[in-house]
């Protein structure tokens, strides 16, 4: 079946400017997650939706970020007010209840350039 | 709460020899535990997970990683590198859906 995918691939933008990036989990995952790599980095854990309950925002880096998740299925992270240091890949997973515990897929990521 | 400390930031090792990388976790229960690798420019993929079955874990291309509990330990191995297990490898620990991750092993291979 079809993995997570995220849109755009590649995305340059002027410093300044507003960004949004797309996630589209698999088909039936609960739990949505997005995180931040910058070049040669770990992740960087931004936000966690599960379900219905209110997303984690512990990790969202300043209040020019923000997240949401339409009906429990794609999400979309903004970025207002680009700035150079927003630079970086960023990624989306999705898990699911495997057994016991759940398992956690990722996509392709988003790699963005602020100029 | 639940963290993992990956003891080495990069590990150098020559084709055919065995592969050792040390991952420690801190949890406050039986902990579900993984390992993901992510080759240059490509996304993070899945080697294996442990989940309270059995204590060696089999995963993808050849790895394994033995959960210990007395020692607090998740360390991924491999009898003989291959020129293409070089990239970075994460530890990761879970607390339900929340998933902690290690700062990663780049790991290097010599021809």
């Amino acid at each position: 079946g079809a993995g997570v995918s995220q849109s755009p691939s590649n995305k340059v933008t002027e410093k300044g400017k507003d960004v949004e990036l797309r996630c589209d989990p698999i088909s039936g995952h609960t739990a949505l997650y997005w995180y931040r790599q910058s070049l040669g980095q770990g992740l960087e854990f931004l936000i966690y939706f599960q379900g219905n309950s209110a997303p984690d925002k512990s990790g969202l880096p300043s209040d020019r970020f923000s997240a949401e998740r339409t009906g429990g299925s794609v999400s979309t992270l903004t970025i207002q007010r680009t700035q150079q240091e927003d630079s970086a890949v960023y990624l989306c997973a999705s898990s699911y209840l495997a057994g016991s515990s759940y398992e956690q897929y990722f996509g392709p990521g988003t790699r963005l350039t602020v100029t | 709460a639940q963290s993992v400390t990956q003891l080495d930031s990069h590990v150098s090792v020559s084709e055919g020899t065995p592969v050792l990388l040390r991952c420690n976790y801190s949890s406050s229960y039986s902990p579900s535990l993984f390992w993901y690798v992510q080759h240059p420019n490509k996304g993070l993929q899945l080697l294996l997970k442990y989940t309270s079955a059995a204590t060696l874990v089999k995963g993808i291309n050849g790895f394994e990683a033995e959960f210990k509990k007395s020692e607090t330990s998740f360390h991924l191995t491999k009898p003989s590198a291959h020129m293409s297990d070089a990239a970075e490898y994460f530890c990761v620990v879970s607390d339900r859906s929340q998933f902690y991750f290690g700062t990663g092993t780049s790991l290097t291979v010599i021809p």
